[in-house]
């Protein structure tokens, strides 16, 4: 188990340019979730999916945002056109299973500076 | 719409004491209830789950209440050491593997 792993650790570009992230969850977990924070909030939900298939997305989750998992294994956040409100760290979390309590496992995130 | 609110944004206390933190939700009904601490710049890692048919669990020097008439949540941290300064989100849940949502944690210090 080498836990998730999110790719970059940081990024930092100018307002209009489109940015991508990675996440590689723990092996064996079929859930992969994607959040984001802001200072001072808790991290805020944007979408999810169990293996390949996209189960649901937050309304904060704008159409200049988009996120894959193709091969049900790791995963990619894309933001087209970024804006200055982009600017978050944003998780990836992974679990197991559909039913129970499961907890998650998060990465230690991709911080995003827009200048 | 749900709400979660965790009592203060910052608890300050002194090392040896026991540490209570507080997460009370509204409009929702969740089945469970989970606790994380996130480190600054780190990811959140969770601590306890509490069911909504127990009273309370405890975890080495961790202890977390569910009460869900009053519809509030309790953290308690005995014997509290600095090491233990860091932010403690909740996060009410329903049933099955579905996302979170968190309140704003509380962040802790322990001061030696």
């Amino acid at each position: 188990d080498t836990g998730v792993s999110q790719d970059p650790r940081h990024k930092i570009t100018k307002r209009g340019q489109n940015v991508t992230f990675r996440c590689d969850p723990i092996s064996e977990h079929n859930r992969l979730y994607w959040y984001r924070q802001t200072l001072g909030q808790g991290p805020e939900f944007l979408t999810y999916f169990q293996n390949e298939a996209q189960l649901e997305k937050s309304r904060l989750l704008s159409d200049r945002f988009s996120a894959e998992r193709p091969k049900g294994s790791f995963s990619t956040l894309e933001i087209q056109r970024t804006e200055q409100g982009d600017s978050a760290m944003y998780l990836c979390a992974s679990s197991q299973g559909s039913q129970g309590a499961q907890p998650q496992h998060f990465g230690d995130g991709t911080r995003l500076s827009i200048l | 719409s749900q709400k979660i609110e965790q009592n203060s944004e910052a608890l300050n206390i002194q090392e040896g004491k026991t540490a209570t933190l507080t997460c009370n939700y509204t409009n929702y009904s969740p089945a469970y209830l989970q606790w994380y601490r996130q480190d600054p710049g780190r990811g959140p890692v969770f601590l306890l789950l509490i069911r909504e048919n127990e009273k309370e669990k405890r975890k080495e020097r961790l202890k977390v209440t569910f009460d869900t008439t009053l519809k509030q949540s309790l953290f308690h941290i005995t014997a509290s050491q600095p090491a233990d300064s860091a932010t403690y989100l909740c996060a009410p849940r329903r049933e099955g593997n579905t996302p979170l949502v968190f309140g704003k944690g509380t962040r802790l210090s322990v001061i030696a």
